[in-house]
């Protein structure tokens, strides 16, 4: 069964960019959508973005101006950048697979901005 | 915006019925999924759709959808069942199109 996995760097400074990368395994990234969440510490779920394996993506309104998500099928990966963080922007962030519903999720991976 | 308004507690004893809600303007017209989330861990999808369940997911999980709210009820509710809820749909009419509720703790007695 399909299984993801987030990596990447789990300090960043401040006005730095966050990049992270979801492997995911087990299964294709083909023919599916792919999203992004993140959940700051004791607090709620927060949709990032979502990318279509093809490579169309939508992002929250919020974050639009700083966010980018693209897919590399020939890694069966999809990435997230986020530029200009700041001490709001350090979360647990999860990849999880789906548009409307995120029916597999990554087990998540903590990413604390911080100089 | 859309947004979804969900209580920040229940609390139920072992082996009763537990109801969390879910609201939000004519939500009865969208689909709702419910996510289950124990501490430390990522969020599982026990209901999808207003009502169905994905594979695994015991039938004590269901879902009802109408009006102005959305309801998932656990029945029989175990210890284990004590966790972090969050309702979600899919807002195809505005720019934020994945909406979360605030999330409901339910806790067992």
């Amino acid at each position: 069964q399909v299984q993801l996995q987030e990596s990447g760097p789990g300090l960043v400074k401040p006005s730095e960019t966050l990049s992270l990368t979801c492997t995911v395994s087990g299964g294709s990234i083909s023919s599916y959508y792919w999203s992004w969440i993140r959940q700051p510490p004791g607090k709620g779920l927060e949709w990032i973005g979502y990318i279509y394996y093809s490579g169309s993506t939508n992002y929250n309104p919020s974050l639009k101006s700083r966010v980018t998500i693209s897919v590399d099928t020939s890694k069966n990966q999809f990435s997230l950048k986020l530029s200009s963080v700041t001490a709001a922007d350090t979360a647990v962030y999860y990849c999880a697979r789906g548009r409307d519903t995120a029916g597999v999720w990554g087990q998540g991976t903590l990413v604390t901005v911080s100089s | 915006s859309y947004v979804l308004t969900q209580p920040p507690s229940v609390s139920v004893a072992p082996g009763q019925t537990a109801r969390i809600t879910c609201g939000g303007n004519n939500i009865g017209s969208k689909s709702v999924h419910w996510y289950q989330q124990k501490p430390g861990q990522a969020p599982v999808l026990v209901v999808y759709d207003d009502s169905d369940r994905p594979s695994g997911i015991p039938e004590r999980f269901s879902g009802s959808n109408s009006g102005n709210t959305a309801t998932l009820t656990i029945s029989r509710v175990e210890a284990g069942d004590e966790a972090d809820y969050y309702c979600q749909v899919w807002d195809s009419s505005s720019d934020h199109l994945v909406v979360f509720g605030g999330g409901t703790k339910l806790t067992v007695l």
